[in-house]
């Protein structure tokens, strides 16, 4: 067990509604960030926040955003969704470096399904 | 950009050895991971190459060949609890995140 939570584990939204994913880092991690894990396929990189600020983010649109608070935890927040944003959202955090230093600490994910 | 290709799935039997290839492309090279997935569940961490070679950690060895963009997992003396997705992933260098694998779902059977 990484120590990293996430919630809601399981949700189901329409298209055009927009949800919100929380996840908890592991005690004295600094750095978190987000994949995107469609059935099937490899985790999908979206954003890392580094001490409150957003310090990478890959090839999605704005309407994926986040946030991390002063005690780490981080929220992802989707808007207008998209039957194509049906996927496990996982949350990793590490100390520095996070996705762009490697080992990942991962919580179990939130499953998400649009309908 | 990076590409990553491993098999999509395979099967073994209990108590063999098992080989998972990844290959990958990349313009930059920063380390090679290797992550558990069983269904369900998060990723875990396995082993990291940086390093032409082999490193052995229990059951679990993974190798790197920097120059041929070449990297296997060998899972020896498989046990059922193996059954699981096994996640490469390649570090680029510079500012760049860590890049997944679609991933091999290994099957272990009796």
């Amino acid at each position: 067990e990484t120590g990293v939570t996430q919630s809601p584990t399981h949700l189901i939204k329409t298209r055009g509604q927009q949800v919100t994913l929380r996840c908890s880092s592991q005690s004295g991690h600094n750095t978190v960030s987000w994949y995107q894990q469609a059935l099937g396929q490899g985790p999908q990189f979206i954003f890392q926040y580094y001490r409150e600020e957003e310090n990478g983010r890959g090839n999605f649109p704005p309407r994926f955003s986040g946030l991390q608070f002063p005690n780490y935890s981080s929220e992802l927040n989707v808007n207008a969704l998209e039957l194509d944003d049906s996927a496990l959202y996982l949350c990793a955090s590490s100390l520095g470096g996070g996705a762009f230093a490697g080992e990942l600490f991962f919580g179990e994910g939130s499953r998400l399904t649009v309908l | 950009g990076q590409n990553i290709d491993q098999p999509t799935e395979m099967t073994a039997t209990e108590g063999a050895i098992v080989q998972i290839n990844c290959t990958y492309q990349t313009s930059g090279f920063n380390g090679l991971f290797w992550y558990q997935q069983h269904a369900g569940e998060a990723p875990t961490f396995l082993s990291y190459n940086v390093l032409d070679g082999l490193e052995e950690k229990g059951r679990f060895s993974s190798f790197l060949s920097r120059s041929k963009g070449y990297s296997y997992l060998l899972l020896k003396e498989l046990q059922m609890k193996d059954s699981a997705s096994y996640l490469c992933a390649v570090k680029d260098s510079g500012n760049t995140p860590l890049v997944f694998g679609k991933g091999t779902r290994l099957s272990v059977i009796a």
